[in-house]
């Protein structure tokens, strides 16, 4: 099973809601990561978890909570978002490990719109 | 560091003819080079990559690439372009720093004219 799942398909919240992201893999992958993603444009880090610790963090908005329960489970948690934060989330998992030549797999992503 | 640089942010060809996408990197380590597709409202799929070993790496759908280390190049091509090749592409590096995280180029719109 080479899948990463994502829920829900569609996300759309007020500014004032609170709505959680989720993503799952059972490849046995021990990275997950999180990206933003705006039409044409590439995917942008947000948080990477290694062996269920948050590795990195890339200056996200406090309003961006990510959590990962397990080694198979990654949620992000949203809250107080602003309009300019509508756009795809992407979760991806790979093998960790240093050299960098693992691929990673990427879920169908979440179409976040916030009114 | 590493970094990739994508030319042309579209390429538009008639079905039937070559596809040429091109992707330079720069690292400061031999690199791990990939190819990503990502359909419309789709996350982003695996074409092929380069670790190590052969140059010329052949992927999913017909697609190949060719590492050039004397040129910093790492470019995707297919001989036949179909209508369903119609996506997204985009080029990653990693492993400048021991880091598994891959840099990701600003990607190509392939456009494919029947």
């Amino acid at each position: 099973d080479t899948e990463v799942t994502q829920t829900p398909k569609h996300l759309v919240m007020g500014m004032t809601n609170k709505k959680s992201l989720k993503c799952e893999q059972h490849m046995g992958h021990r990275a997950m990561y999180w990206y933003k993603q705006k039409a044409k444009k590439p995917p942008e880090l947000m948080f990477v978890y290694s062996y269920e610790k948050l590795s990195i963090n890339e200056s996200v908005p406090s309003r961006f909570s990510p959590e990962c329960p397990n080694s198979s489970l990654l949620n992000l948690h949203l809250h107080a978002l602003q309009p300019e934060d509508s756009a795809l989330y992407l979760c991806a998992s790979s093998q960790e490990g240093t050299g960098g030549f693992y691929e990673q797999y990427f879920g169908p992503g979440t179409r976040l719109t916030v009114t | 560091a590493q970094s990739v640089t994508q030319l042309g942010s579209h390429v538009s060809v008639s079905e039937g003819a070559l596809v040429l996408l091109r992707c330079n990197y720069s690292s400061s380590v031999p690199p791990y080079l990939f190819w990503y597709v990502q359909y419309p409202n789709q996350g982003l799929q695996l074409l092929l990559k380069y670790t190590t070993g052969a140059t010329l790496v052949k992927g999913i759908n017909g697609f190949e690439a060719e590492f050039k280390k004397s040129e910093t190049s790492f470019h995707l091509t297919k001989p036949s372009a179909h209508m369903s090749d119609a996506a997204e592409y985009f080029c990653a590096v990693s492993g400048s720093g021991g880091s598994y995280i891959p840099t990701f180029g600003r990607g190509t719109s392939l456009i494919v004219h029947p």
